[in-house]
């Protein structure tokens, strides 16, 4: 029934790893993002898809890379992973691209990097 | 370029008290949309209201009641009757039309109601 899921809720891990985060959601929509909040509570949007085509990319380090298998999931891999990454991340989704869409928001993941 | 502004950071009122949440919001475009959400101590965010541009009709929804005035550029949230189930960090966020959906959050305020 969860409407947007993401796995796992936790993740420690070594500096220098690579890790995945994987998100779902079963509302039917078009557009996904993924979202970072910092110990500070900020949150900045990170990448957001449309029917699997990137449609913002802000200024996030090429060691992540997102991946929309299809307009259902988009999943976010870390490459060599660092202190600085440490945060929770978010997943959204909304319908298409215009009009204001409220976006409804997963879980998060808590990413912790030692 | 666009902004969100909540000043304040934290904020404790005892149970049954009203409080406001401040925002005020920077943006060029003539056309956007505006949103409060909620982050409760589990950690999700919530959704709570979206305003577009528009539409400067206040809104209530039960205890919950939002002032938007284009004019100061400010949405802000009113809490009546504060309960301790309100206690959580509040966000106010602008998205612009043509921007890609793309929200801009505020830093958010942690609000405490004291039983």
């Amino acid at each position: 029934d969860t409407a947007v899921s993401q796995t796992p809720k936790y993740l420690v891990t070594q500096m220098g790893n690579d890790k995945s985060i994987k998100c779902e959601q079963n509302l039917g929509h078009d557009t996904m993002y993924w979202y970072k909040q910092d110990s500070k509570k900020f949150l900045k949007i990170m990448f957001s898809y449309n029917n699997k085509e990137l449609i913002i990319n802000e200024t996030v380090p090429n060691r992540f890379s997102p991946k929309s298998p299809d307009k259902a999931h988009l999943n976010l891999h870390i490459n060599s992973l660092e202190l600085g990454d440490s945060a929770v991340y978010f997943c959204a989704s909304s319908h298409s691209p215009r009009g204001g869409n409220e976006q409804f928001f997963g879980p998060g993941t808590r990413l912790t990097v030692l | 370029a666009q902004k969100v502004t909540q000043a304040q950071t934290e904020i404790s009122v005892v149970e049954k008290e009203d409080v406001t949440l401040d925002c005020v919001y920077e943006t060029r475009d003539t056309t956007y949309y505006l949103f409060w959400y909620k982050q409760p101590p589990s950690g999700e965010l919530v959704f709570l209201i979206r305003r577009n541009s528009f539409d400067e009709q206040n809104e209530i929804s039960g205890r919950y009641s939002w002032n938007f005035q284009k004019s100061t550029s400010s949405f802000n949230f009113t809490i009546t009757a504060s309960q301790v189930v309100d206690s959580a960090v509040y966000f106010c966020a602008l998205m612009n039309y043509f921007g890609n959906e793309k929200l801009t959050f505020g830093t958010g305020t942690r609000l405490t109601i004291i039983p």
